[in-house]
């Protein structure tokens, strides 16, 4: 489809347990982000990395810790999790941080549906 | 689907007619602006783009207009189809920080009928 994929589709998870959503895109591209997609804010960026840097963490709880060990792979660990954070988490990667123009457009997952209880 | 759940405003046309979505955006210092559609059980994906030097694009079936005085962009939809349906989403580029994010407006969600 895209080329990112996103494993789990679908997680439950209660408020104690530690989970990992995972993300990998086959586009050689050299800039993945995380996006929370719930009912309050539909696409609200959490964290861009580039070359496996991170460059933005807009206000995240420390409750979710990314990790980018290569620009292919992207990961975001959960702990002690809320049932507020209950929401599609959406994995998008592009070209690079510097255009977004046209085909330099991001391309996205298909998202993981996280319930936390 | 993925996006059910967004508590969105929703557009109801007929199959055959056209759709017109609208978006305001707000920073007036945009340069670049991108429609994306969201199908159930998918991610956003790109449908068309506009800078901010044009007042109008077309693609195939889809045109976007842009109103700069106004920060308001839309999408038309000629002869609007079942596979239409989806949630639309304008960005626009932010490019504080040194590099470029996607800004995501609310989304508006098309349904077509039969």
């Amino acid at each position: 489809e895209t080329g990112v994929t996103q494993t789990p589709r679908h997680l439950v998870m209660g408020m104690t347990n530690k989970k990992s959503l995972k993300c990998e895109q086959h586009l050689g591209h050299n800039a993945m982000y995380w996006y929370k997609q719930s009912a309050k804010k539909p696409l609200e960026l959490m964290f861009v990395y580039s070359l496996e840097e991170r460059v933005e963490n807009n206000s995240v709880p420390s409750r979710f810790s990314p990790e980018c060990p290569n620009s292919s792979h992207l990961f975001l660990h959960l702990h002690t999790l809320q049932p507020e954070d209950s929401a599609l988490y959406l994995c998008a990667s592009s070209q690079d941080l510097l255009r977004l123009r046209g085909t330099d457009t991001q391309y996205f997952g298909p998202g993981t549906r996280l319930t936390v209880l | 689907g993925e996006s059910v759940g967004l508590h969105l405003p929703t557009l109801s046309v007929q199959e055959g007619d056209n759709s017109i979505i609208n978006c305001a955006y707000s920073n007036s210092a945009s340069d670049y602006f991108i429609w994306y559609k969201q199908e159930s059980g998918k991610g956003p994906q790109f449908i068309i783009d506009i800078r901010s030097n044009m007042d109008k694009r077309q693609g195939q079936r889809v045109t976007v207009l842009l109103n700069k005085t106004v920060k308001h962009l839309s999408l038309q939809i000629a002869a609007t189809q079942p596979g239409d349906s989806a949630v639309y989403f304008c960005a626009e580029i932010n490019s504080s920080g040194g590099y470029n994010k996607l800004i995501f407006g609310a989304g508006t969600r098309l349904a077509v009928h039969p």
